[in-house]
């Protein structure tokens, strides 16, 4: 099945700067990748997602960037604000397999 | 459109005991996939149901187990509970599956197992 892997675990920034976090899996199959932010107490909601015909997709302040070839795939977040403030899962999937979530990365913006 | 509810929200339960939840999905979705969530181990996939039928299952033991009724509505049910299985439990539901389609997520039970 298929295995997620997401780094760092733990990222804090400064506001206004900017902070990527990124996914690696190992399904060549999967073709759906989504990502989620769950703020403290809240259920995950989706924040942007891109399919495997698609290498970047931008959203105003969030981008998401997909490298097929080396199954791996990132979260931009640009300008940072403290509201950005949550624990961020990159998640990959498709062809009705399960979605794989990864650990989770918890970012912190320092106001 | 009303979101995925999750019933009960909290739970306590003794060890050796069993426990059933419940998820209605979105009105329309015909998916609902179960998370077990705990710290610092992210979303850890249970099991998905699509059309009444168990599609992909994750690596939990067989005391886990699921079933989702006519009306896309789901159950999910933990037998012989331990320690261990404290943590929140996210129902998530789609429109037609994982496989490329949006996931809304419940608001999550959370059971503590004493």
């Amino acid at each position: 099945g298929e295995n997620v892997e997401q780094h760092p675990s733990t990222l804090s920034v400064q506001e206004g700067d900017s902070a990527v976090i990124k996914c690696t899996y190992s399904d060549s199959a999967s073709n759906y990748f989504p990502w989620y932010k769950q703020e403290l107490g809240k259920r995950p909601q989706l924040i942007i997602d891109i399919r495997s015909n698609v290498g970047e997709k931008k959203d105003q302040r969030i981008a998401v960037t997909l490298n097929k070839t080396a199954k791996h795939f990132s979260l931009h977040i640009t300008e940072t604000q403290p509201e950005d403030s949550a624990v961020y899962f990159c998640a990959a999937g498709g062809n009705n397999n399960d979605m794989r979530f990864g650990a989770g990365t918890r970012l912190t913006v320092k106001p | 459109k009303a979101g995925v509810t999750q019933t009960p929200r909290y739970l306590i339960k003794t060890r050796g005991q069993q426990v059933t939840l419940s998820c209605s999905p979105i009105s329309g979705h015909r998916s609902v996939s179960w998370y077990q969530q705990t710290p610092g181990q992210g979303l850890q996939f249970l099991f998905e149901y699509f059309s009444e039928t168990q599609r992909n299952k994750g690596n939990f033991p067989g005391r886990f187990s699921g079933r989702q009724f006519s009306n896309s509505r789901s159950e999910m049910n933990v037998s012989t509970l331990e320690l261990g299985d404290s943590a929140l439990y996210l129902c998530a539901s789609s429109l037609a599956g994982t496989s490329g389609y949006e996931q809304y997520f419940g608001p999550g039970t959370r059971l503590t197992v004493t």
